[in-house]
């Protein structure tokens, strides 16, 4: 398993500005993923975190709205700009380890933004 | 679309009964389940899997239940204990990669002692 450390644990912010998560883990892992989980939603994958290269982001998400950094293979970070309310959410940081099928996903604590 | 489904958003039940949280899902491609427990304030953490070619996967007081032909599964805690109330997440894949699950929206447990 994977102690993973995500920070700010919750925020409010204004609308327009922007708010950047950090996710740490304590060991080298090869996928880091961020998750968003909307009120009363189930959880959906936002982008996979590549390191050295820009990030994969899934349908409905881009990247001038959720740019994604992973300098190496423990850090990444997800920056949510000019927010509005529809952004009140969870966001969730997660990493998995490769080579063993069907991986098994570790979840940060979870940022919980709140969009005035 | 929601390609899994826990439709029953909260469940209640006395300590020392079974609890059972029930997940469907729509795509006949998937192959792998899992289930996630969270908290408050904290992420979910992994609890139980099960491969598509089997119909049960036991651990502990926890059974993970799948019945293909219904696309449902379902998982039971027995007994159940107080601290076993959390939310359950359902989650479904169809290829390998952690990149390829798909979350029910959660059901809420609350054991009650």
């Amino acid at each position: 398993s994977a102690v993973i450390s995500q920070k700010p644990s919750r925020d409010i912010c204004q609308r327009g500005t922007s708010l950047t998560i950090q996710c740490q883990v304590d060991s080298q892992v090869t996928m880091m993923f961020w998750y968003r989980q909307q009120p009363g939603q189930s959880l959906t994958l936002i982008a996979t975190a590549n390191q050295g290269s820009e990030a994969t982001y899934e349908s409905g998400f881009v990247i001038d709205k959720f740019p994604i950094s992973r300098p190496n293979l423990t850090f990444s970070t997800l920056t949510v700009s000019n927010m509005s309310p529809e952004d009140s959410s969870i966001y969730l940081c997660s990493v998995a380890y490769s080579g063993t099928g069907h991986e098994k996903l570790f979840f940060g604590s979870g940022t919980q933004l709140s969009v005035l | 679309d929601q390609q899994v489904k826990q439709n029953s958003p909260s469940l209640s039940v006395q300590e020392g009964r079974i609890s059972i949280l029930n997940c469907d899902y729509t795509n006949s491609m998937f192959d792998y389940f899992l289930w996630y427990k969270k908290y408050p304030a904290e992420g979910p953490t992994f609890l139980i899997s099960i491969s598509s070619i089997k119909d049960k996967n036991e651990d502990g007081r926890f059974t993970v239940f799948l019945n293909k032909s219904a696309k449902h599964l379902s998982l039971h805690i027995v007994p159940s204990q107080p601290g076993d109330s959390a939310v359950y997440f359902c989650a479904a894949s169809s290829l390998t990669g952690a990149n390829n699950l798909f979350f029910g929206t959660g059901t809420r447990l609350t054991v009650i002692p």
